[in-house]
């Protein structure tokens, strides 16, 4: 079974600086693989997703991720963030069978001035 | 801008009450899903629908269960709440049951006394 492993529970990070987020991803093939963000009190909401093609994707806000089936990665970046993007960042996969998405345990990322 | 809507927001009640969570979503979309997030932010599919069928029925307490009345209806109903289902009960969609990006409602916050 497919699976996804954030290494990071939390990250913190000053504004303007820029970021990484982690994922590790377990399956057998080529998967679909996606980052969610969850705001404080609201439900998650698509930054990006990948499926099979250019490994660099681009999100909303700045935010891109790049697919390397050789490190079985997906690893978020944002080049300067803001203090808006202090949330949770979940990373996703899934394959074309499955059904709904199997998720990650989150990376809580602080933004302070 | 939401599409996926939940009701209610918040839900307080005892041990032993039957509640019951609304979710209807107005993409157009054939799937429907309630997922589970815990106080550590853990995501874990509950329940798939694709056009008013049951497809997947991860393992849960017998005491939930999804109802619909048509594709854009998912509802959710615990018959007999127990503390631990304290928690934010998460509704999304998809286009059908092959298509993995989710669109998540804001979500249902249950709290068990």
């Amino acid at each position: 079974a497919q699976s996804v492993t954030q290494p990071d529970a939390r990250v913190t990070v000053s504004e303007g600086a820029s970021l990484q987020l982690r994922c590790k991803y377990s399956y057998f093939g080529t998967p679909y693989l996606f980052w969610y963000v969850q705001y404080p009190r609201q439900g998650l909401q698509l930054l990006l997703k990948y499926y099979p093609g250019d490994p660099v994707v681009q999100g909303v806000n700045g935010f891109e991720a790049e697919f390397s089936k050789s490190n079985s990665s997906f690893h978020l970046r944002k080049a300067s963030v803001h203090w808006s993007d202090w949330a949770v960042y979940f990373c996703a996969v899934s394959d074309n069978y499955a059904q709904g998405l199997t998720f990650g345990l989150g990376t809580r990322v602080s933004v302070f001035p | 801008e939401t599409a996926v809507f939940q009701t209610p927001n918040y839900h307080v009640t005892q041990v032993g009450n039957e509640v019951s969570f609304n979710c209807k979503q107005t993409l157009g979309h054939d799937t429907m899903y309630w997922y589970k997030q815990d106080s550590k932010k853990l995501l874990k599919i509950m329940f798939s629908y694709n056009n008013k069928q049951l497809i997947v029925n991860e393992t849960v307490p017998r005491r939930f269960s999804p109802q619909s009345s048509d594709k854009a209806h998912l509802n959710l109903r615990i018959k007999s709440v127990e503390p631990e289902d304290s928690a934010v009960y998460l509704c999304a969609s998809s286009w059908d049951s092959s298509q993995n990006t989710l669109y998540f409602g804001a979500g249902t916050r249950l709290s068990v006394l």
